[in-house]
């Protein structure tokens, strides 16, 4: 079955930066972008990004260019997230996504998100 | 970007009625690539619709959506127990994708 198996939480600090890994499992994992969405407490969805483990292609959200990174790994079918200069408001939760087959298409497959606090 | 902006916000009902919630778009979504999420509170957002009324794998069939252009919405029929949570519309079809703000609903 399809998985996506996030990294464990995370305490930063101010300036410091961040990296989150998504681990795939139960498809071909380059046949299927990743996406990264984030979700501050109580608040709603955010979308930052997307790589294409196939090609390492990516697309970010212009809110987050520069601050942003996402690589993949196909040798262990895992995409990272990296984002620099953290904020207190960049405290939230991310989730990793699987856009589905084809073009366009929705998210069928999340992980489990990841909680990253900022804080001094 | 397209704007997307769901009503009510919150949505207060009883186990056995029914629930409709709107998602409207600031501008048209493209071949209607609208898709409804569930989320619950620590979970991940489920995919519920796509399409715009296309239920996903395994989505039960009191979830239904419809709509077209940019107005759309879903419908359960006979609210369960496990459906009072968040839902978030999306759309796909540009680039960036984005999301409503999410409706909750919840217990009255």
């Amino acid at each position: 079955q399809v998985q996506l198996v996030q990294s464990g939480a995370e305490v930063k600090k101010p300036g410091a930066s961040v990296r989150v890994s998504c681990k795939a499992s139960g498809y071909s994992f380059t046949g299927y972008y990743i996406h990264w969405v984030r979700q501050a407490p109580g608040e709603g969805l955010e979308w930052m990004g997307w790589i294409n483990p196939y090609s390492d292609g990516t697309n970010y959200a212009q809110k987050y260019q520069g601050r942003v990174t996402m690589t993949s790994d196909t040798s262990i079918n895992t995409v990272y997230m990296e984002m620099s200069g953290l904020t207190s408001d960049d405290t939230a939760t991310y989730f990793c996504a699987r856009e589905g087959a084809g073009s366009y298409s929705p998210f069928d497959y999340w992980g489990q998100g990841t909680l990253v606090a900022v804080s001094s | 970007e397209i704007v997307l902006t769901q009503s009510p916000g919150t949505l207060s009902l009883s186990p056995g009625e029914r629930a409709t919630l709107f998602c409207r778009a600031s501008q048209v979504v493209s071949d209607n690539y609208l898709a409804w999420y569930q989320q619950k509170p620590g979970q991940a957002p489920r995919l519920l619709i796509y399409g715009a009324s296309s239920r996903a794998s395994g989505i039960p069939g009191r979830f239904s959506g419809s709509g077209s252009g940019a107005d759309f919405i879903v419908t359960i029929s006979r609210l369960e127990p496990e459906d009072f949570a968040v839902y978030y519309c999306q759309q796909y079809g540009s680039s960036p994708p984005t999301f409503g703000q999410g409706t909750k609903v919840e217990i009255k």
